[in-house]
């Protein structure tokens, strides 16, 4: 069975913290991918990545960086955290392909007070 | 504008009864359409994928439709149980743009007993 793990189910920060929410999967997947999901807007990208060391911005990069260093690892990182990033974070992964399935993480549930 | 609208946003029905989620897209150039299953706290889970030659395809009781000339897709739930209460989303993916995804908002169901 795929498994793609995140760091933490719930996490609350101040505002101005750094934040690193870690993903993991174990299929070797070439894809990984971050997004937010909030009421109403459904999921959201923030950024993807094709393969190690490389990232590209998706529909709302503002406010986040990424890092993949290693294939089964992504992380995304909020440089100095805000209210408005308050959100559930979900990662998934995939090979490459139109047709392959996006695996998803159980979801971060970050606030941010 | 690339779009993925779902009706309703929320349902509820009894244990037993069949339901039909409905989903409206505006993606294009089109590649294939996915219903993903969303547990409350978890991450999305694929039920079916269907590509444009495809307008059926089952999994146990659901049962997504695509008609690709309206850009419209159905999800039908036969004989619900309570464990199918959770978020569907509709995902269409671009036919250009590799993996990425557009998310529908989703439609909440509920089953009572």
């Amino acid at each position: 069975d795929v498994k793609v793990t995140q760091s933490s189910r719930y996490l609350v920060k101040r505002t101005g913290e750094k934040v690193f929410l870690e993903c993991v999967q174990d299929m070797d997947h070439e894809n990984m991918f971050w997004y937010r999901q909030d009421p109403g807007l459904g999921l959201r990208l923030i950024y993807f990545s094709y393969d190690v060391k490389m990232k590209e911005k998706g529909d709302i990069p503002e406010g986040y960086s990424v890092s993949r260093e290693k294939k089964e690892r992504f992380s995304l990182i909020l440089e100095s955290a805000s209210t408005n990033q308050t959100s559930m974070y979900l990662c998934a992964s995939s090979h490459h392909g139109k047709l392959e399935t996006q695996y998803f993480g159980p979801g971060t549930r970050l606030l941010v007070l | 504008k690339n779009q993925v609208e779902q009706s309703p946003q929320s349902l509820i029905i009894l244990e037993g009864k069949n339901c039909t989620l409905q989903c409206n897209y505006t993606v294009s150039p089109f590649s294939n359409l996915r219903w993903y299953k969303q547990d409350t706290g978890r991450g999305p889970v694929s039920l079916t994928i269907m590509t444009f030659s495809e307008n059926t395809k089952s999994n146990g009781r659901y049962t997504a439709t695509l008609d690709a000339d309206t850009k419209q897709s159905s999800l039908h739930i036969t004989a619900s149980q309570l464990s199918d209460s959770a978020s569907y989303i509709c995902v269409v993916s671009r036919n250009n743009a590799g993996n990425m995804l557009t998310f529908g908002g989703g439609t909440r169901l509920m089953v009572k007993p």
